[in-house]
């Protein structure tokens, strides 16, 4: 069976700039998440869909927006890069049933200069 | 706000030492916590859950962890560490209702030596 899948697995872009990331969830799994992992800050939650909608959505600008498409496949833009935004990007995947496991993706590392 | 905590960043043992690693959180209510694994290079993979039953849960590679409800503390323990057990862990929690985010602590990184 075949994992989660994020591409690309390196982006660098310029301040200002935008950024796409996508992701490919476990195949029957309809949620998908999507973390950043910036140095020294463990794993920030962004952003949850499920089923096309947007369930839950962390504590960042609206700058970091996203969507999920009808094969659960889901895409992270992040607008007006900024310096501080160069991280790892994780995308996770799961059932949608409370408490499940997530499985996660290999990450993009994205790199602002 | 919910919270998760893990009080050792930077965790340095020999082989054979035994490994507790502390976490925390600050929901109210049912949780259900977590510990992930983040070995060099690979993905992040779950060790083991907690959702309900026997406080004490085990898990992949050894691993073991005790929910403690009055201490809101979940914390992750293994008897005898090898060197493949080099690693970043993470813990995280959820509360067990609607749509509830998964919370991580900021993580541990573990290096055993040989």
């Amino acid at each position: 069976e075949a994992g989660v899948t994020q591409s690309p697995t390196h982006l660098i872009k310029t301040r200002g700039q935008q950024a796409t990331l996508r992701c490919s969830p476990i195949s029957g799994h309809t949620s998908v998440y999507w973390y950043q992992q910036a140095l020294g800050l463990g794993l920030q939650f962004l952003l949850w869909y499920d089923e096309g909608e947007e369930r839950n959505r962390g504590n960042f600008p609206p700058r970091f927006s996203g969507r999920q498409f009808p094969n659960y496949s889901s895409e992270l833009n992040v607008n007006a890069l900024e310096l501080e935004d160069s991280a790892l990007y994780l995308c996770a995947s799961s059932l949608y049933l409370a408490g499940v496991e997530q499985f996660f993706g290999p990450g993009t590392r994205l790199t602002v200069l | 706000a919910q919270s998760v905590s893990q009080h050792n960043h930077h965790v340095i043992l020999s082989e054979a030492a035994s490994l507790e690693l502390g976490c925390n959180y600050s929901y109210g209510g049912t949780v259900n916590l977590f510990w992930y694994v983040q070995y060099p290079g690979q993905h992040l993979q779950l060790l083991l859950k907690y959702f309900s039953g026997d406080p004490l849960v085990k898990g992949i590679k050894g691993f073991e962890a005790e929910f403690i409800k009055s201490k809101f503390s979940f914390n992750l323990r293994k008897p005898s560490v090898q060197w493949s057990d080099t690693a970043e862990y993470f813990c995280a929690a959820k509360k067990n209702t609607g749509f509830q985010k998964l919370v991580f602590g900021t993580g541990t990184r573990l290096l055993v030596s040989p």
